[in-house]
């Protein structure tokens, strides 16, 4: 079973530029989480899909980012205007319905603003 | 509100030491715990678990004890090795919430010397 890709590996962009992280999760997996590490701090979540549904977007930070999951497959992150405080590690999760303890998480995605 | 608090590090030991990394928590329902670990260039790797007071999770030489009247769940091996360097983040979830988003301390960086 393949599990949880993330594309780039890293990303380096200019304050202002736009910049689109994207997640495929373990096939079968209807819920998919996204994280986000900035240097040296804790691991902090972002969101949650159901399926293609938004289920929980509490932790997004500001309407710069915008997250989707046409489809129900791979989901999209999307930072538009990049700002230098987004640099970090962006995580993406995934889990089965009904298994409620294990999150597969994929490699990351570190982005530099500069 | 809902948080972990663990031990800062970096952490330095030699091969065959003991290993402690404490970890305390705060939520606001009865969480799961969990210990993630993080190896060089790849993603975040579940380590082990415990659902209920009482449990131990344990994985690879690792153990970790479920403390409710502690509010802790430190995570301990009796002889590391240098294939354990890595980051190990301590988290929780509140499965009740349903959103099952984990809530992560900031890491600890573990590097075993020959």
């Amino acid at each position: 079973e393949a599990g949880v890709t993330q594309f780039p590996s890293h990303s380096v962009i200019e304050k202002g530029q736009t910049v689109t992280l994207r997640c495929d999760p373990i096939s079968g997996h209807d819920n998919l989480y996204w994280y986000r590490r900035v240097m040296g701090k804790e691991i902090k979540f972002l969101l949650h899909f159901v399926k293609e549904s938004k289920q929980d977007e509490s932790g997004m930070p500001n309407n710069r980012f915008l997250a989707e999951r046409t489809g129900g497959t791979y989901s999209t992150l999307k930072v538009q205007p990049a700002e230098l405080e987004d640099s970090g590690v962006y995580f993406c999760a995934s889990r089965r319905e009904g298994s409620y303890n294990e999150q597969f998480f994929g490699p990351g995605t570190r982005l530099t603003v500069l | 509100g809902n948080s972990v608090t663990q031990m800062e590090g970096p952490v330095t030991l030699s091969e065959e030491a003991f290993l402690t990394i404490n970890c305390t928590y705060t939520a606001t329902g009865y969480p799961s715990l969990f210990w993630y670990v993080q190896y060089p260039g790849e993603g975040l790797q579940l380590l082990l678990k415990a659902t209920k007071a009482d449990d131990k999770g344990s994985n690879k030489g690792f153990e970790a004890t479920y403390r409710k009247e502690t509010t802790s769940f430190h995570l301990e091996k009796g002889s590391v090795q240098v294939s354990d360097s890595a980051v190990y983040f301590c988290a929780l979830s509140l499965v009740q919430t349903g959103a099952n988003n984990l809530f992560f301390g900031t890491g600890t960086r573990l590097t075993v010397i020959p």
